[in-house]
């Protein structure tokens, strides 16, 4: 998995409640980012980042926060606000921003609402 | 609107044979196209990336070819092994670097 790391594996979370997904980096790389996967559809962005202390939304932004305070670490925190998070999520990174670099994922998070 | 679609959605085959996964793109402007393996509860792992001026990229017993003009492009797999089973994505950068993803095909390779 490219040396991204994503905890933990599954979680499970009840209505109603926040939760942060977990995503660490040591490949020195500057962006990272955040897709979710559902069946039959392709990944979604949700944040991304380009270097620390700063990022932008992606397409499906609502109900997701994350931080960027570290270079190796960009959280996904799922807010109560998010109507549907059941989903496999995606953790990535990327060295530069040159069009052929390629995007590094981590193992995923799989997250059910009960 | 940029899409990619990809077919078919589901394929089975058996050990040994050759299969040839297809995808259609409507983004633009085009940068490269990449094709991914993704196996069951896992992250995609890149096995080729193709320019516009690249026709065919292979990488073992994968092999991809490019066809700008069509704005299609296929994923062969020769001689498969059960360890083939998963999900193929094809992905096209667009411009700014924006990736647009297909929704896979999901190989099942029988013994």
């Amino acid at each position: 998995d490219g040396g991204i790391t994503q905890s933990p594996k599954y979680l499970f979370r009840k209505e109603g409640q926040n939760v942060t997904l977990s995503c660490e980096q040591n490949l020195n790389h500057d962006a990272m980012y955040w897709y979710r996967q559902d069946p039959g559809q392709g990944l979604r962005l949700i944040y991304y980042s380009q270097i620390v202390n700063d990022f932008q939304k992606g397409d499906i932004a609502e109900g997701y926060s994350v931080s960027r305070e570290k270079k190796e670490s960009f959280p996904l925190t799922v807010t109560s606000a998010q109507k549907n998070p059941t989903a496999f999520y995606l953790c990535a990174s990327r060295r530069g921003q040159g069009p052929y670099n390629e995007q590094f994922f981590g193992p995923g998070t799989r997250l059910t609402v009960l | 609107k940029n899409q990619v679609e990809q077919s078919p959605q589901s394929l089975i085959i058996l050990e040994g044979k050759n299969c040839t996964l297809q995808c259609n793109y409507t983004v633009s402007p085009f940068s490269n196209l990449r094709w991914y393996k993704q196996d069951t509860g896992r992250g995609p792992v890149s096995l080729t990336i193709m320019t516009f001026s690249e026709n065919t990229k292979s990488n073992g017993r994968y092999t991809a070819t490019l066809d700008a003009d069509t704005k299609q492009s296929s994923l062969h797999i020769t001689a498969s092994q059960l360890s083939d089973s998963a999900s193929y994505i094809c992905v096209v950068s667009a411009e700014g670097n924006k990736l647009v993803f297909g929704a896979g095909t999901i190989l099942r390779v029988k013994s």
